[in-house]
């Protein structure tokens, strides 16, 4: 069955700091991967996903980047933390083949 | 463009009665639907998921939804709520290759 692994759960940084956060999914190949974002006491926002290795779709003009170097890894980042990045980030994996959708545990990120 | 509608921000039921949460969809083809449900402080758990076939679908808790492709409509009924279903819910919509549009939720409050 499919996974998602996400990490760190928690994670406070500094503005002005850099960040990683990676998403690896297991058994299942060429899923769809989304990063999504919730601030406190709103909705979902949409930041990135990816049909396919190297392909990166953005939804939202910002400091943050995506990528996804190998099919089942799907990385987001940070040259320079802002306030307003503070926010639960949430990888979600769509399996069309298995017509599985979920999403990681997410990590909860406070910019400091 | 494609869109999401959760007209109920907030609905409180009382514990035992029925529950009916609409979601409202706009999209150009028939979309992959799904309903997930937050609990304060946790992640996004998919309830259920409608791919493709008999449109009333059965999920977790009790849980079940039924698309109507008329109506443009996913909604997501219970017969009788627990007070451990008071959470945040969440319709979502995709198609292959294309973004996950979610709703901005509806929180559900049960009464004693």
């Amino acid at each position: 069955s499919q996974t998602i692994h996400q990490w760190p759960a928690t994670l406070v940084q500094p503005v002005g700091s850099p960040l990683s956060l990676e998403c690896t999914v297991e058994g299942t190949s060429n899923p769809n991967l989304y990063w999504y974002r919730q601030a406190a006491g709103r909705g979902l926002q949409l930041l990135f996903y990816s049909v396919g290795i190297g392909q990166i779709s953005s939804e939202v003009p910002q400091n943050l980047s995506a990528s996804r170097p190998q099919d089942r890894q799907f990385i987001l980042s940070s040259k320079k933390l802002l306030l307003s990045d503070s926010g639960f980030y949430l990888c979600f994996l769509l399996d069309r083949l298995n017509t599985e959708a979920f999403f990681g545990q997410g990590t909860r990120l406070t910019v400091v | 463009a494609q869109s999401v509608t959760q007209p109920d921000i907030h609905i409180t039921v009382s514990e035992g009665a029925s529950l009916e949460l609409r979601c409202n969809y706009s999209y150009g083809a028939t979309p992959y639907l799904f309903w997930y449900v937050q609990s304060p402080g946790q992640g996004l758990q998919l309830l259920l998921k409608y791919f493709s076939g008999d449109t009333l679908v059965q999920g977790i808790k009790g849980f079940e939804a039924e698309f109507k492709r008329s109506q443009s409509s996913f909604n997501l009924r219970k017969p009788s709520v627990h007070w451990s279903d008071a959470a945040e819910y969440f319709c979502a919509v995709t198609r292959a290759g294309t973004a996950l549009i979610f709703g901005k939720g509806t929180t559900l409050s049960v009464s004693s």
